[in-house]
């Protein structure tokens, strides 16, 4: 099946400074690849997704990259603000076996006034 | 997200019990499904369905049930053969049967062992 790996873990930086997570993943046919922003005790809530035909997508301060040929992909957000504290998951959706998502174990970020 | 219902928000069960976690969502969606998260982890997919009365097993089936039978309800039973219940339990559902389409959740339930 599908693995996929999230780093870091944690990830803390100053306030208005960029944030980047990285997710690697194993199956080259996957096609589709979201992030979900989860503060303590809620749902996790979409935030950007990719297709696979894409390199790069962006939605104000948040940019997802693509790169199939190396297998990962990241987030980045640019000008951080405290708002932006929460873990955030990478999930892959590969399209055999299990119709669902795959998700990396997420990263806490933490932005320090 | 507000589309999508989960109840109870929080959950006992005691030894040797059947629980049932009920999810409802007013999206119009037809794939629906379960996911289990422990502290520091990822989530895991328990089952799914991508219509009404038919369903599949996903990562960690073992030890949990599903049922179909209408197209807003997805009802998840973790039962007395699940030996470590203790999780965030997330339902989500997505508009269309091609898995590849976004997922939105609903608020989860936080299930513990008495």
């Amino acid at each position: 099946g599908e693995n996929v790996e999230q780093h870091p873990s944690t990830l803390s930086v100053q306030e208005g400074d960029s944030a980047v997570i990285k997710c690697t993943y194993s199956d080259s046919a996957s096609n589709y690849f979201p992030w979900y922003k989860q503060e303590l005790g809620k749902r996790p809530q979409l935030i950007i997704d990719i297709r696979s035909n894409v390199g790069e997508k962006k939605d104000q301060r948040i940019a997802v990259t693509l790169n199939k040929t190396a297998k990962h992909f990241s987030l980045h957000i640019t000008e951080t603000q405290p708002e932006d504290s929460a873990v955030y998951f990478c999930a892959v959706y590969s399209g055999g076996g299990a119709d669902g998502l795959t998700f990396g174990k997420g990263t806490h970020l933490i932005i320090q006034p | 997200d507000g589309g999508i219902t989960q109840s109870p928000k929080y959950l006992f069960r005691k030894e040797g019990q059947n629980v049932t976690l009920s999810c409802e969502q007013n999206l119009n969606h037809d794939a629906m499904y379960w996911y289990r998260q422990d502290p520091g982890q990822g989530l895991r997919l328990i089952y799914y369905s991508q219509i009404v009365n038919d369903f599949q097993k996903g990562d960690i089936a073992e030890g949990y049930s599903v049922s179909r039978e209408k197209k807003e309800s997805f009802p998840l039973t973790v039962t007395s053969a699940q030996k470590n219940p203790t999780a965030f339990y997330l339902c989500a559902s997505s508009i269309s049967r091609a898995p590849n389409q976004p997922q939105h959740f609903g608020d989860g339930t936080r299930l513990s062992i008495l």
